[in-house]
């Protein structure tokens, strides 16, 4: 299976702050990495697809980059309804495989 | 408006099964693989089982394999999950969720139930 690292696993910032969040996958997995965001209670919503295509209606302030093994995902300009956490997930071999998740809180 | 409404869920003893079902609506369900991943309490997502859009292939985690079984009614536009066998660590929220752009399952949920949990416990 691919193993998917997080880091970090936890992070607090300011509102306006820029968010960095990176993904290590165990080998090479082209571009084939999403990013979803998970509030408290709810399903995960897609945010990223294929490691830097923005869904249809997600805010411009959130983006992805990398392929390979490396990806980083990031939030221009932190905002408080940004507080969630946050996985990557490979799609490029079964089992799919996500991260262990970054929570995202507001300093 | 696309629409994912699961249940089935409930409290089952170890050993016991349970049928979970999403009703879709909103899109051409036949046009798209479907997915479950569940959620334990507290913990990370993981991937349960994809079926691909005619239903004619399905895929399953090493977790579950043999003991769940993926299924869908295309003319019920509803996506089910045959679990037996069930044991202590399979409880969780069990999402169905919607391939982005392919009948294939390829991985990408655009997409998502609100979730039925699952408890396994005597």
């Amino acid at each position: 299976d691919i193993q998917m690292t997080q880091s970090p696993s936890s992070l607090s910032a300011s509102v306006g702050d820029r968010v960095t969040i990176t993904c290590q996958a165990s080998q090479d997995i082209s571009n084939y990495l999403n990013w979803y965001q998970q509030k408290p209670g709810k399903a995960p919503k897609l945010l990223i697809y294929d490691a830097s295509n923005l869904e249809t209606g997600v805010p411009s302030r959130f983006s992805g980059s990398g392929s390979g093994t490396d990806f980083t995902f990031t939030i221009s300009s932190l905002q408080p309804e940004d507080i969630a956490t946050y996985y990557c997930q490979q799609y490029d071999n079964l089992p799919r495989t996500f991260g262990q998740g970054t929570k995202v809180e507001i300093k | 408006e696309v629409q994912l409404l699961e249940s089935g869920g409930g409290l089952v003893q170890p050993g016991g099964s349970l049928r979970l079902s999403c009703a879709a609506s909103g899109f051409t369900f036949s046009s798209y693989a479907m997915s479950w991943v569940r959620q334990a309490p507290g913990k990370g997502l993981e991937w349960v089982s994809a079926i691909s859009g005619s239903g004619g292939s399905t895929y399953y985690a090493d977790s579950v394999k043999g003991r769940f079984t993926i299924s869908r009614d295309n003319s019920k536009n509803t996506l089910y999950l045959q679990m037996n066998s069930l044991r202590a660590e399979d409880t969780a929220v069990y999402y169905c969720a919607k391939e982005l752009r392919s009948i294939a399952a390829a991985g990408t949920w655009d997409y998502w139930g609100q979730g039925t949990l699952v408890t396994v416990s005597s």
